[in-house]
């Protein structure tokens, strides 16, 4: 298994910033992404890290450092729109046909 | 081309009734996938499709339960003799092996709701 471990639940307040945690098995490493998901609605593609740093895409950042096998998904100005859940996923060992293996989501709630 | 799409979005069925789902993936995209998702859980991974080959299964998929992609295109996802463990939602996505941007990013469609009563 890939081993992708991610906190259930999390909540926030609106305008604040959060940080959501990603830990994966680091053997065969081959790059991490991070969907987000509404309820009843498909995931969609937020970020994509395979080399150590922060990668920001406006309010949104993703880290990732690979001698740990640790990522993590940072946003900032929180809206309510952004409670949602917000998966890690990675491809299994060596990048075996392109599928991802994802994480259970973190189950993001915004308040007012 | 509006993205991938799957049909039907919400089916109900009584236990022991065969079930099939169509999705159509973005059009030049090659890989199709399949994946299971319950409430709470992140998408499991269930079969994969490189143009209309079938290159792997996941153990998570028995017997009763059948994909196909016979031309490259659409594909279908059959579930025989339905049991009451097989209430999901059916993810379909696809991707364009090779591309750079994202490195394999998956694009998915909307789902399928299975209801097994």
């Amino acid at each position: 298994g890939q081993n992708i471990d991610q906190p259930t639940e999390m909540t926030a307040t609106e305008g604040a910033i959060v940080q959501i945690n990603c830990t994966y098995q680091t053997s065969g490493f081959n790059g991490l992404f991070w969907y987000q998901q509404h309820a009843g609605e498909a995931p969609t593609f937020l970020s994509y890290n395979v080399l150590d740093g922060l990668e920001e895409k406006g309010r949104f950042s993703s880290f990732l450092s690979r001698s740990k096998g640790y990522s993590y998904l940072l946003l900032k100005e929180l809206q309510m729109k952004d409670s949602a859940s917000y998966l890690c996923a990675s491809p299994p060992p060596y990048n075996q046909g392109g599928k991802l293996i994802f994480g259970q989501g973190t189950e993001l709630s915004v308040k007012p | 081309d509006t993205g991938v799409s799957q049909d039907p979005r919400h089916k109900i069925t009584k236990r022991g009734q065969n079930v099939t789902f169509r999705c159509d993936p973005i059009s030049e995209h090659n890989r199709l996938y399949w994946y299971r998702q319950t409430l709470g859980q992140g998408p499991e991974f269930l079969t994969y499709f490189q143009n209309e080959a079938q290159l792997e299964k996941s153990r998570l998929l028995s017997d009763r339960f059948s994909a196909e992609r016979p031309k490259g295109s659409f594909s279908t996802l059959e579930i025989q003799r339905t049991e009451q463990g097989d209430s999901a939602m059916y993810l379909c996505a696809s991707s364009l092996q090779g591309r750079a941007v994202g490195s394999g990013e998956l694009f998915f469609g909307e789902g399928s709701r299975l209801t097994v009563l």
